[in-house]
């Protein structure tokens, strides 16, 4: 059974600071990994998706990581802004095929407080 | 591109009452979709893949009869809450996957979410 982890729970940081969120994943057999953005009251926004043949993935200030033979990925973000704040989730599919085709195993997010 | 809607985005209803929530693909077809439903300040928790014109498979532990699902055509999939009480007040979030050789594999795009409160 896939489980995925993100460390830490929660982070707080002064606005201008690059971070780094963490997720680990037990079953390495999969095809990408995903990188969500969840703000408080609303849905999922896809922040970037990172193929299992990908070593990186950037867009604008983020830039994601993906060891597949350890287990894990990494977000890291730049220079970053009180507009980030949020819960960043990460995902990846929860089987290759049958009848698990396309479901997400998530982690449990980390909440990102950036402060002026 | 790749825009996933609901409706509605809140609700409150009274206990016994059926909910109906549509989770829609604007701009792709999607012949998978999935339900999810989120707990105050925790993840989500997969409740059922719904397929295009076939039955929804539903996690184990969800009542099929209480969450009725519906996946009628390639852009429009329905969560309808039957009987419901307040126990069933949760946020409920869709996602569709994209498909086609020009994407990429699983990538799946969601919905605002639906606030549902039973009293």
């Amino acid at each position: 059974k896939q489980e995925v982890t993100q460390i830490p729970a929660a982070l707080s940081v002064p606005e201008g600071e690059n971070l780094v969120l963490n997720c680990s994943f037990t079953d390495s057999a999969i095809y990408n990994l995903q990188w969500f953005r969840q703000d408080p009251g609303k849905g999922l926004t896809s922040l970037l998706l990172i193929q299992s043949s990908q070593r990186e993935q950037t867009s604008g200030r983020l830039n994601a990581s993906l060891d597949k033979s350890s287990g894990r990925s990494t977000l890291y973000i730049a220079a970053s802004q009180p507009g980030d704040s949020a819960t960043y989730l990460c995902a990846v599919p929860f089987n290759a095929g049958g009848t698990s085709y396309g479901k997400l195993t998530f982690g449990q997010g980390t909440i990102l407080t950036v402060h002026p | 591109g790749a825009v996933v809607s609901q409706h509605p985005s809140r609700v409150i209803c009274k206990s016994g009452t059926s909910v109906k929530i549509e989770c829609r693909s604007l701009d792709f077809q999607a012949t998978t979709m999935f339900w999810y439903r989120q707990f105050p300040k925790q993840s989500l928790m997969l409740m059922a893949t719904s397929n295009e014109g076939s039955k929804a498979t539903y996690e184990q532990g969800v009542e099929k009869d209480k969450f009725l699902i519906n996946h009628a055509s390639l852009t429009l999939s329905t969560l309808t809450v039957t009987s419901a009480h307040p126990e069933d007040s949760s946020f409920y979030i869709c996602s569709a996957r994209r498909e086609g050789r020009e994407f990429a594999y699983n990538e799946q795009f969601f919905g605002p979410g639906t606030r549902l409160t039973v009293l």
